[in-house]
């Protein structure tokens, strides 16, 4: 079946550790995101990659980094600039919409990365 | 700067009532807008959608309304039913076609049988 895996579901870290969080999607979607979720505060958007080899910073993107070798992958890295790397994660997928043909973006099932 | 607000954290109804959920948005540049229903420790999946040339998409017992002069959208559910029970984020897509997305904080429905 096509989706996006997330791996692992749940991830504690000590402080002062950077960590990556794994995202693969088998859907040959060109675009993937990164989200974070916190209590209250909706998603907010970490980094968005359009094509291999190229991604973006979104609005809370310090302490993060990505990498987009393959089309398939798109790992987040919470370094230990992270001052509150404690939440809910989310990576996500889509073919970016032309116009008003715009698809919706398919979200994987979360990694819950907690430090200790 | 919050540009997507879903400023009711809650709502509670009753099964078989309607559920009406708002979202409100700051940026007239958004073209397409979307909600997504999320169950705890999972990710959101996709309900529904409208782009900003119409002003109601229906599917189901899922409706949205879109009103571009208030900058106001709604997801109506009707007849509600305990399974909708559930966070319900709005999101919008700015004009500029990256494909991403800016959510609302989530509203948390509770349907009661």
């Amino acid at each position: 079946d096509g989706g996006i895996t997330q791996s692992p579901k749940y991830l504690f870290r000590k402080e002062g550790q950077n960590v990556t969080l794994s995202c693969e999607q088998n859907l040959n979607h060109d675009a993937m995101y990164w989200y974070r979720q916190d209590p209250g505060q909706g998603l907010r958007l970490i980094y968005y990659s359009q094509i291999v080899n190229d991604f973006q910073k979104g609005d809370i993107a310090e302490g993060y980094s990505v990498s987009r070798e393959k089309k398939e992958s798109f790992p987040l890295t919470v370094t230990s600039a992270q001052k509150n790397p404690t939440a809910f994660y989310l990576c996500a997928s889509s073919v970016p919409g032309q116009g008003y043909r715009a698809t919706e973006a398919f979200f994987g099932q979360g990694t819950r990365l907690t430090v200790v | 700067d919050q540009q997507v607000k879903q400023n009711s954290p809650s709502l509670s109804v009753q099964e078989g009532r309607i559920s009406i959920l708002n979202c409100d948005y700051t940026n007239s540049m958004f073209d397409y807008f979307l909600w997504y229903k999320k169950y705890p420790a999972e990710g959101p999946t996709f309900l529904i959608s409208i782009s900003s040339i119409k002003d109601k998409n229906e599917d189901g017992r899922f409706t949205v309304f879109l009103n571009k002069s208030a900058k106001h959208l709604s997801l109506h559910i009707v007849p509600s039913q305990p399974g909708d029970s559930a966070v319900y984020f709005c999101a919008a897509r700015p004009s500029s076609n990256t494909g991403k997305l800016i959510f609302g904080q989530g509203t948390t429905l509770q349907v009661k049988p």
